[in-house]
């Protein structure tokens, strides 16, 4: 059972322009909600988080945008630079768990 | 500061056989857990361990299995591999049990099975 689904699965965007990846989930028992970046033969890295009692967060070019009541989060990066090309996962970590479960990944290729 | 390592970097067995796969975790870090990444997936969550228990365990079955050392460090035991345990496989660690606590990955260990 998939309890987060991410998209776009690819996204091409032009150097300086905005990326936008987004994750809807199934059940509100989350409390923590990470965003991870992967480059290809690395592990994941925590990029930002946000609690759901925040609406918005931002660090830098990255932003992350929370709609608790749509169950809804959002990655933005802004002024994408070709350095950004990663595959970058939406995460959730359940209220009372250690668990975190990834979504399936976006491959962000910025292009310059 | 060492991040998380984990050893070995590649490995290749046969179906049937049993692998182990190690990893320290970052320097202060007490929590380790390990993850399952199959080819264009997110990482899935095998276990945690936590002063030596297994605190809590994922979707996965019993040839899975797991040990942490008084140093912190651990091992991920696989038996009677299939051809489906074709995988990265990523340790994390993490301080304590904190409920935001983020996990620090290593590189992982690219199993693959013949």
């Amino acid at each position: 059972q998939q309890q987060v689904k991410q998209s776009p699965q690819s996204l091409i965007v032009q150097k300086g322009g905005i990326s936008i990846i987004n994750c809807a989930y199934e059940n509100t028992a989350f409390d923590y909600f990470p965003w991870y970046q992967q480059f290809p033969g690395k592990g994941p890295a925590l990029l930002i988080a946000i609690r759901p009692d925040v609406s918005e967060k931002k660090e830098g070019r990255f932003t992350i945008s929370f709609n608790k009541s749509a169950k809804q989060f959002s990655l933005h990066i802004m002024d994408s630079q070709p350095g950004d090309s990663a595959t970058y996962f939406c995460v959730l970590k359940g209220a009372g768990s250690y668990q975190l479960t990834f979504g399936k990944g976006t491959k962000l290729s910025v292009i310059p | 500061d060492a991040g998380v390592t984990q050893s070995p970097t590649h490995l290749i067995k046969t179906r049937g056989q049993q692998v182990t796969l190690r990893c320290s975790p970052k320097s202060g870090h007490d929590t380790v857990s390990w993850y399952q990444q199959a080819l264009g997936q997110g990482p899935q969550f095998i276990f945690q361990y936590y002063e030596e228990e297994e605190r809590q365990r994922g979707n996965f079955p019993d040839r899975f299995s797991g040990h942490q050392f008084p140093n912190y460090s651990s091992e991920l035991n696989v038996n009677a591999l299939l051809l489906g345990d074709s995988a990265l496989y990523l340790c994390a660690s993490s301080l304590g049990l904190g409920s935001n606590q983020p996990q620090h990955f290593g590189d992982g260990t690219r199993l693959s099975i013949l």
